[in-house]
């Protein structure tokens, strides 16, 4: 079965460094999401991406994050000046077209900011 | 904006014995609900969801849930637990009017003790 994968599992970054995590959908899938995960907490809706552009954003999303698709396959997440407290899991998620498919999730990558 | 209150934060419980893990929704609109697992060090699996029609939905390893409009919740249940089905498990919703972005309750870990 077609899975999302994301690449590094864990990622170790001094803060105020930029940082990007990387996401490879399901190939015929058209929606992309990213959330987070801090310790403990609830997972969080970050981002939802369709047809090349930012379709949602929470509040959470502010001007350090930013997501882009570069290509045919890879969606990306990226933290321009990490703080201490973007330390969580990050998750990527896909979906095909009708708003009532589950969207698909990876396994996560770990983001830790010392 | 809806929102997902999962009522127990941790349930212990002997293997072989019936599970019931709470889930109340709320949302000023149709929603759809769905059960996510997350195993340790792993991403979020797709347990089942509603979409529409019966009310009572089959998902994998076992699991059902059922939707009740009057009482908002979407409980899941297992007539027998595994050792295996210790988890994390998120209840989640979206409505088709929020570009799908999911809502998460805050989880429930599910303990099944030999």
């Amino acid at each position: 079965e077609p899975e999302v994968t994301q690449t590094p599992s864990h990622q170790v970054t001094q803060m105020g460094q930029e940082v990007i995590l990387r996401c490879v959908p399901i190939s015929n899938h058209l929606y992309f999401y990213w959330y987070r995960q801090i310790l403990g907490q609830k997972v969080e809706f970050l981002v939802s991406f369709y047809n090349n552009e930012i379709s949602e954003k929470s509040e959470i999303f502010d001007d350090q994050f930013s997501v882009e698709r570069p290509d045919g396959s890879n969606f990306t997440l990226k933290i321009r000046s990490t703080k201490l407290e973007d330390s969580a899991m990050y998750f990527c998620a896909s979906a095909r077209l009708n708003s009532n498919q589950p969207q698909h999730f990876g396994d996560g990558t770990r983001l830790s900011i010392l | 904006a809806q929102s997902v209150t999962q009522l127990d934060s941790q349930v212990p419980v002997f293997e072989e014995a019936p599970v019931e893990l709470r889930c109340n929704y709320s949302s000023s609109v149709s929603v759809y609900l769905f059960w996510y697992v997350q195993y340790p060090n792993q991403g979020l699996q797709l347990l089942l969801k509603y979409l529409s029609g019966s009310t009572l939905v089959k998902g994998i390893n076992g699991f059902e849930a059922e939707f009740n409009k009057s009482q908002t919740s979407f409980h899941l249940r297992k007539p027998s637990v595994h050792i295996s089905d210790t988890a994390e498990y998120f209840c989640a919703v979206t409505t088709s009017g929020s570009a799908r972005q999911l809502t998460f309750g805050s989880g429930t870990q599910l303990t099944v003790l030999p």
